[in-house]
């Protein structure tokens, strides 16, 4: 059992559609992250909350909005979406926003027809 | 230069084998270093941490070696279970917030 959950574990949005992707964390800690793992690339760092605080934005296209009511929960908002946007995204959290351990949830898995 | 480098494998191992891994990086001020394990369609897992005087936790070792930038880990007697993608973590210099994290490593242990 994940001390990091996520939900949906999959979905199939089309390109004009609306989606969320929800993330909840059990583990008391205070940062959240949203990644982006592609085939064949690097897991790529997509937003930073510390403290319910935005602290890092990596050049994300604002078709992705992300949302942190409190330090448990994370969202990610998905609006009219491009195919090259099909990827799993990995939520995860740590303690104090310190980077030494990271603890992931299982993902999920995004195709944009 | 990628920042995080790894040779993406696939290493084949029959169980029982003793594997190694490197894992080069570009900056040279980069303070902090990891190892991740990401078995197939999970999510990343820390395996262990790399401190400069190298440590070991059971079967594995992990090593790092500042003048030629790399870090290693090393498996002995390979376990079905090892089978996993194996990921490289290195942060920055000064900034234990930020990770730049490599392709990752395929491991296959077979019996």
């Amino acid at each position: 059992e994940t001390g990091v959950t996520q939900t949906p574990r999959h979905l199939v949005m089309g390109m004009t559609n609306k989606k969320s992707l929800k993330c909840e964390q059990h583990l008391g800690h205070n940062a959240m992250y949203w990644y982006k793992q592609s085939a064949k690339k690097p897991l790529e760092l997509m937003f930073v909350y510390n403290f319910k605080e935005q602290t890092e934005n990596n050049s994300v296209p604002s078709r992705f909005s992300p949302e942190c009511p409190n330090s448990s929960h994370l969202f990610l908002h998905l609006h009219t979406l491009q195919p090259e946007d099909s990827a799993l995204y990995l939520c995860a959290s740590s303690q104090d926003g310190s980077v030494s351990e990271l603890f992931f949830g299982e993902g999920s898995r995004l195709t944009v027809l | 230069r990628k920042e995080v480098e790894q040779d993406p494998g696939p290493f084949n191992v029959p169980e029982g084998a003793t594997v190694a891994f490197n894992c080069t990086y570009s900056n040279s001020a980069s303070q902090s270093f990891f190892w991740y394990r990401q078995d197939c369609r999970k999510e990343p897992k820390l395996l262990m941490s790399v401190y400069s005087s190298g440590n070991e936790d059971g079967r594995f070792t992990a090593q790092l070696n500042r003048a030629s930038q790399y870090i290693s880990l090393l498996i002995r007697d390979s376990k079905l279970s090892d089978s996993a993608t194996y990921l490289c973590v290195v942060s920055p210099s000064g900034n234990n917030r930020k990770l730049i994290w490599g392709l990752g490593t395929s491991l296959a242990v077979n019996p």
